[in-house]
């Protein structure tokens, strides 16, 4: 069974201080692992796929790592703007078509 | 493109009521998702679809139906509405699973059963 655990489950940050929220997995053979972005109220809205170990990808102040048992979100001098919950989520090689997902960091960035 | 579109945005059952949540992508995605998200939990596969007419089971289908007979639309059946039913429901879709493409998701049903 594919397991997601995402940690830490809030953090709260001054606004232009970086951080990192971690994504740890167990699955058999992975196929993908997302990074999505929910706020208050809405669905998650994608942002990152990473297919490998070593693979990195960057969007604005964010960047998403990727190991052979963990993924990162590193977090560069964040703004009020980027409070959300962050949720992780990984594809397996068997199971039902779909996605596995985290409990989600709750990240909030203060003034 | 309007994206995944959900109706209602919010409902509430009483007991042994029924409804459909409507669901609906305008991406020409073959593959759609049913998922429930309950406070402090992480999303929760219910059904999904790889496309029109067929379906299958995800991790929590107990109490739910599906059908699939359009590429556009997956609606998702609750028969004998139950308190344990209350939850945020997120439909979802994607280009193909096989490839393992990203998934786009609805703005969401709440539903509360009382």
């Amino acid at each position: 069974e594919d397991q997601v655990t995402q940690s830490p489950e809030a953090l709260r940050l001054q606004e232009g201080e970086s951080s990192s929220l971690n994504c740890s997995y167990t699955v058999s053979g992975l196929r993908g692992l997302f990074w999505y972005r929910q706020d208050p109220g809405k669905g998650p809205e994608f942002l990152f796929t990473l297919y490998s170990a070593g693979e990195e990808k960057e969007k604005e102040r964010l960047k998403a790592t990727l190991t052979k048992k963990e993924s990162f979100l590193h977090i560069t001098a964040p703004k009020p703007e980027d409070s959300a919950t962050y949720l992780c989520a990984v594809r397996g090689g068997g199971g039902a078509d779909g996605l596995t997902f985290g409990k989600g960091t709750h990240l909030i960035i203060q003034p | 493109n309007a994206g995944v579109t959900q109706t209602p945005k919010f409902r509430i059952l009483k007991i042994g009521q029924s409804m459909t949540l409507q669901c609906t992508q305008d991406m020409n995605h073959n593959y759609m998702y049913w998922y429930r998200q309950d406070p402090g939990m992480g999303l929760k596969l219910i059904y999904y679809s790889v496309g029109a007419g067929i379906t299958d089971k995800g991790e929590v289908p107990n109490g739910y139906n599906v059908s699939r007979s359009t590429t556009e639309d997956f609606p998702l059946r609750l028969e004998l509405a139950a308190p344990s039913q209350t939850s945020v429901y997120f439909c979802a879709s994607s280009y193909s699973s096989y490839g393992v493409y990203e998934q786009y998701f609805g703005p969401g049903t709440r539903l509360t059963v009382t």
